[in-house]
């Protein structure tokens, strides 16, 4: 079975500078892609970034770039130049090849400070 | 374009009682996915509909769960006999295609629903 680890369960950061959150996965398959979301207080889950497990580059989306290790089944998503609207929760989750669901983290809550 | 909306954003209701929750995908989708996000448990997977063919209802956690997709787009999610541990968050997502792990599933706001 699949399994997503987020083992901060709170983050702060300064504003303007960078923070990673941490996302470790679990999988026999070698096909499978793997999602980061944001859900601000007003509940809406929001995509974020995507990478591949074929995917020889790290995925980047403007501020958000994925930190991709295969080999240790970790996905961590970095977030330069924080800014106070980051504050909210992200998720992590993954998709296996034609699955259908997601499998999410618990999240990690991230607070901004000004 | 418009995105996934759902309805109502709140539904509080009594102990016993059924509630629909109603699911209007992304136009174009293919693929609807209904999620459930509560304190105790994160985000759990309940069903997903890929075009005509059967839903996969593996997710539903008790056969007081039912949900349709009416047309190939709207989609409602029924709860019979509503219980507290029903109260929770349902959120609803739609997909282009709904089978490459690269298919990219866009969420709703959700429904809140309590239950008394």
């Amino acid at each position: 079975a699949q399994k997503i680890t987020q083992t901060q369960p709170g983050m702060f950061v300064q504003e303007k500078e960078a923070v990673t959150l941490d996302c470790t996965y679990d999988t026999s398959d070698q096909s499978y892609g793997l999602f980061w979301y944001k859900q601000p207080s007003s509940g809406e889950m929001i995509f974020l970034i995507y990478q591949g497990s074929y995917d020889e580059q790290n995925a980047t989306e403007g501020r958000y770039s994925l930190n991709f290790q295969k080999a240790r089944k970790s996905a961590n998503l970095v977030i330069s130049a924080s800014q106070l609207g980051d504050s909210a929760m992200y998720f992590c989750a993954m998709r296996m090849e034609y699955g259908n669901k997601l499998v999410f983290g618990a999240g990690t809550i991230l607070r901004v400070k000004s | 374009g418009a995105g996934v909306s759902q309805s109502p954003s709140n539904k509080v209701t009594e102990k016993g009682k059924d509630v629909e929750l109603r699911c209007d995908p992304i136009s174009g989708h293919t693929a609807l996915y209904w999620y459930r996000q509560s304190l105790g448990q994160g985000l759990e997977f309940l069903i997903y509909f890929q075009g005509n063919s059967a839903p996969d209802k593996s997710g539903l956690p008790s056969d007081r769960f039912s949900a349709e997709r009416t047309g190939g787009s709207v989609s409602t999610l029924t709860i019979q006999r509503t219980q507290q541990e029903d109260s929770a968050v349902y959120l609803c997502a739609s997909s282009p295609a709904g089978g490459p792990r690269t298919d990219t599933q866009y969420f709703g706001p959700g429904t809140r629903l309590t239950v008394l």
